[in-house]
């Protein structure tokens, strides 16, 4: 159970293109996603938060206009980078978790997608 | 703002040998937890503590929460190829998760 899956894997798009990357809770109902960013080597850097139904709550220095987060739904959340830039080129992971469950602190999270930005 | 400190911060074991990772908090912990991840993978949740003295294991790994709950340790007994990767503690604090700063597993044969 609690299984996260983000599509696509992997990404390679030219600079100034804007992508979408799908993060889904497949077996369970995620009442909060959030976003992450990792570069190499280093530990993984908190973006936004997103509850369903309401507006993503951005962290300190990171673009809302540039990376615009959306939750439609209970079981899906959505990163699109805008005009993205090499310097945008990371891996990106998301977590899901639910307080409907009885583990409802546990983030669990998705296998990342990996953007290069030529 | 809680910080989380591992060690150590790399670690080269012989496959069959006992290790230990250690992660210490500038703070108390009311919910420490165990990530696992491989190279350009996400996080695996291994496991959740919340009490003083709590101790859970899964298959080879056992992991601890100190008494005064600002530590705790992740023990792999008879460590295997498919333990290695990057193990990552982590607490709640204000509803976001702070991540350690992680220890790099390598097993060799």
């Amino acid at each position: 159970g609690a299984v996260v899956s983000q599509h696509p894997s992997w990404v390679i798009c030219k600079s100034g293109t804007s992508v979408k990357i799908e993060c889904r809770s497949l077996d369970f109902q995620a009442t909060t996603m959030f976003w992450y960013r990792q570069f190499p080597k280093q530990s993984l850097m908190l973006m936004a938060t997103s509850n369903e139904g309401s507006k993503a709550t951005y962290e300190q220095g990171v673009e809302k206009d540039k990376f615009l987060i959306n939750h439609a739904s209970l079981t899906l959340s959505t990163l699109t980078v805008t005009s993205a830039h090499p310097e945008d080129s990371s891996f990106y992971i998301c977590s899901a978790r639910s307080y409907r469950t009885p583990n409802g602190k546990t983030q669990y999270f998705g296998p990342g997608t990996r953007l290069l930005v030529l | 703002s809680q910080e989380l400190e591992q060690s150590p911060q790399s670690l080269i074991v012989q496959e069959g040998k006992n290790l230990t990772i250690n992660c210490t908090s500038s703070k108390t912990l009311y919910g420490l937890y165990w990530y696992k991840q491989k190279y350009g993978e996400g996080l695996i949740f291994l496991m959740m503590l919340q009490k003083g003295g709590e101790e859970k294991s899964h298959e080879k790994i056992t992991a601890k929460l100190d008494e005064k709950k600002q530590q705790s340790s992740l023990h792999i007994t008879a460590s295997q190829p498919s333990h290695a990767g990057i193990y990552l503690c982590g607490a709640v604090t204000n509803e976001k998760l702070t991540f350690g700063t992680g220890t790099r597993l390598t097993i060799i044969p």
